[in-house]
């Protein structure tokens, strides 16, 4: 059973950078695509972006700036980076897996990060 | 990409059942067979309940189910039970530079 275990730092200052890693556990990701998800405190599930194990990266328009993604195929590990964070990112980050239907059917538990200064 | 629109709330008494609104454009959920649903109990990670409109994955209960009509997608919950309160979240794929586009969320509350 594939599960995705999720780490990072939770509490950033003003225009430091978001660093995520989100790791594989339990069976091989294949061509599956990685996705990051963010729920703000009180509001919905934003999207990201997504990437697999081949490197290919599709990332949300509205954060496509800021937002690196990456993958260590050896350690069956994806990554985030969101750059130049805001009080405007604090947000439950979540990777999930993506099957190929444009789904998300495995989630991570979450990361709680906070950007104050 | 604007969030897809869902109201912000539903609620049913036990046994009862509650259908959830999804609604997009032509470019997201009129557009493909690719709208998902999710169940999310604060605190905890969602819950994939309905995939490409009407499927469920293995596990989910058959009282979850999904369906669409033109630029809108709809989740019923059939029998409801205490532990079907939490939000649920639609979803759908966009196009190419958007793979998911969720809704606003809908908090379902059972009586």
């Amino acid at each position: 059973q594939v599960q995705l275990q999720q780490w990072g730092a939770g509490l950033l200052k003003p225009s430091e950078t978001l660093s995520l890693t989100c790791a594989v556990y339990g069976g091989s990701f294949s061509d599956r695509f990685c996705s990051w998800i963010r729920q703000p405190p009180g509001k919905g599930l934003e999207w990201i972006g997504e990437i697999n194990r081949s490197g290919y990266i599709n990332y949300n328009p509205s954060l496509k700036t800021r937002v690196t993604m990456s993958v260590d195929t050896s350690k069956n590990q994806f990554s985030l980076k969101l750059s130049s964070v805001t009080a405007a990112d604090t947000a439950i980050y979540y990777c999930a897996r993506s099957p190929g239907v444009w789904a998300l059917d495995i989630w991570g538990q979450g990361t709680m990060v906070t950007v104050s200064s | 990409q604007s969030a897809l629109t869902q109201p912000p709330s539903a609620s049913g008494s036990p046994g009862q059942s509650v259908t959830i609104s999804c609604t997009g454009t032509s470019s997201d959920v009129g557009g493909y067979k690719y709208v998902s649903w999710y169940q999310h109990h604060p605190g905890k990670a969602p819950k994939l309940m309905i995939f490409e409109v009407n499927k469920r994955p293995s596990g989910v209960p058959d009282r979850f189910s999904g369906s669409k009509s033109g630029n809108t997608a709809s989740l019923t919950v059939s029998g409801l039970q205490a532990e079907d309160e939490a939000d649920y979240y639609c979803s759908s794929h966009a196009g190419s530079n958007n793979a998911f586009v969720f809704g606003t969320g809908t908090k379902v509350t059972v009586l």
